[in-house]
């Protein structure tokens, strides 16, 4: 089975820190991402990376930035928290998609951000 | 991406069949129709895809119409377990998932 590991379920931290949320996955895959979930608002798309060292924007970006080293860890960092990065925060990996195929994103069980 | 219908609840009794449909009237004919779910405080679940025929693994089966302007999710016995939100998507090949509000399933015992 596939595993995506996030590394805290819940975390708090305070206005201005630096905060570091990280990820791990055991299937080897290519593609990452990071998202994030709010009531009302669906699942959005921050970040992704389709390779070791790349990355590109989601659908709202603004806030944070990336890191991915390796193919098996792929981190999002808060560069100056804020309130309204108080959410939940889902890591996805998936197999990259072929011409033919299209391959499902598995998914973390989540952290759960609060900004005081 | 194309958008997809739910209904926004459903209850089923436990042991019976969970029928869950979607609509998805303006799929593209290179667009998978893919289905989570998601337990309280947990993340989502893939279940199963699809792109045209009908697909079965040992969590569900997934039903589309011919032309493919629907499906319905079966679980074939729930179980008090399978109480979540159930989310139809569709897409091809994009990076980008997009969940809408999904289905409330309640099993009942």
């Amino acid at each position: 089975d596939v595993k995506v590991t996030q590394s805290s379920r819940y975390l708090v931290k305070r206005t201005g820190e630096k905060v570091f949320l990280e990820c791990v996955q055991d299937m080897d895959h290519e593609n990452m991402f990071w998202y994030r979930q709010d009531p009302g608002l669906g699942l959005r798309l921050i970040y992704f990376s389709y390779d070791v060292k790349m990355k590109e924007k989601g659908d709202i970006p603004e806030g944070y930035s990336v890191s991915r080293e390796k193919k098996e860890r792929f981190s999002l960092i808060l560069e100056s928290a804020s309130t309204n990065q108080t959410s939940m925060y889902l890591c996805a990996s998936s197999l990259r998609v072929g011409a033919d195929s299209n391959q499902p994103q598995h998914f973390g069980d989540g952290t759960r951000l609060s900004i005081l | 991406d194309a958008k997809t219908t739910q209904p926004t609840s459903m209850d089923c009794a436990e042991g019976r069949a969970a029928n869950l449909p979607c609509n998805h009237s303006t799929i593209s004919g290179n667009e998978y129709v893919y289905w989570y779910r998601q337990i309280h405080s947990q993340g989502p679940q893939y279940i199963i895809h699809g792109l045209k025929n009908n697909e079965t693994n040992e969590m569900a089966s997934l039903i589309i119409t011919e032309d493919r302007k629907s499906s319905t999710l079966i679980l074939p016995h729930a179980t008090l377990r399978d109480t979540a939100v159930y989310y139809c998507i569709v897409i091809a090949g994009t990076y980008k998932y997009i969940f809408g509000t999904g289905t409330r399933l309640k099993v009942l015992a």
